[in-house]
């Protein structure tokens, strides 16, 4: 099963607004990170967040994670057509090297 | 950051033929890539670990025999699907880790190959 899952899958919303995606995780964590794919591309690494963080920042994308929930946040704020993509949360856990995703939030950002 | 280069970036095969995937990198070593595979709207699954200089490791459910790996060098790994079936259609994507200090843990993709076998 995947570890990672995130809600909602769909998310359409209007440029200038505040986009928020939220990931659930089963296990225990070394970190998490998100991740974004435009349609047909790989991926391309977003933020990344340790099990003994709350909150990290980069440019207009918060990430917060609660531990105690298995569950991370993205927001991206005043979002941006050019933002369209989807979106997926990856976890890391004990000493194995995999990473593995969730089942990304697709989002698209009307200009 | 690290640059990952897979190529072909699209192919179309005859069923029953084989097909070889290529994943470099480009301004770093990697000692490990991984391979993944996903389907339309769906998350990626990992296929298998390719190790270089020694066998790959493929996670369950995965036939390597089907699916094999070769990692003879430090910046490049290479797919192999065999007598590809149209079940195997699909977007496969390669990965390795970041080398650089604070991009150990990130992982660098490939632009992916979209896979229709007819």
């Amino acid at each position: 099963s995947q570890q990672g899952e995130e809600d909602p899958q769909a998310l359409s919303i209007q440029e200038g607004e505040n986009a928020t995606m939220n990931c659930s995780y089963k296990t225990s964590i070394n970190n998490l990170q998100w991740y974004r794919q435009n349609s047909g591309r790989g991926l391309v690494h977003l933020i990344l967040i340790r099990s003994n963080e709350r909150e990290k920042h980069s440019g207009r994308l918060r990430v917060t994670l609660d531990t105690s929930k298995k569950s991370s946040s993205l927001l991206i704020t005043a979002s941006r057509a050019a933002d369209t993509a989807s979106y997926f949360c990856a976890t890391r856990s004990g000493g194995y090297q995999k990473v593995t995703f969730g089942i990304g939030t697709k989002l698209q950002v009307i200009p | 950051g690290a640059v990952v280069s897979q190529h072909p970036s699209r192919v179309i095969c005859k069923s029953g033929t084989s097909v070889k995937i290529e994943c470099r990198s480009l301004d770093f070593q990697a000692t490990t890539m991984f391979w993944y595979r996903q389907f339309p709207k769906q998350s990626l699954m990992l296929m298998a670990t390719s190790n270089e200089g020694s066998k790959a490791t493929y996670e369950q459910g995965v036939e390597k025999d089907k699916f094999l790996i070769n990692h003879a060098s430090l910046t490049l790994s290479t797919l192999t699907v065999t007598s590809a079936h149209p079940e195997d259609s699909s977007f496969y994507i390669c990965s390795a880790r970041g080398q650089e200090w604070g991009d150990s843990e990130k992982l660098f993709f490939g632009s992916g190959t979209q896979l229709s076998v007819l």
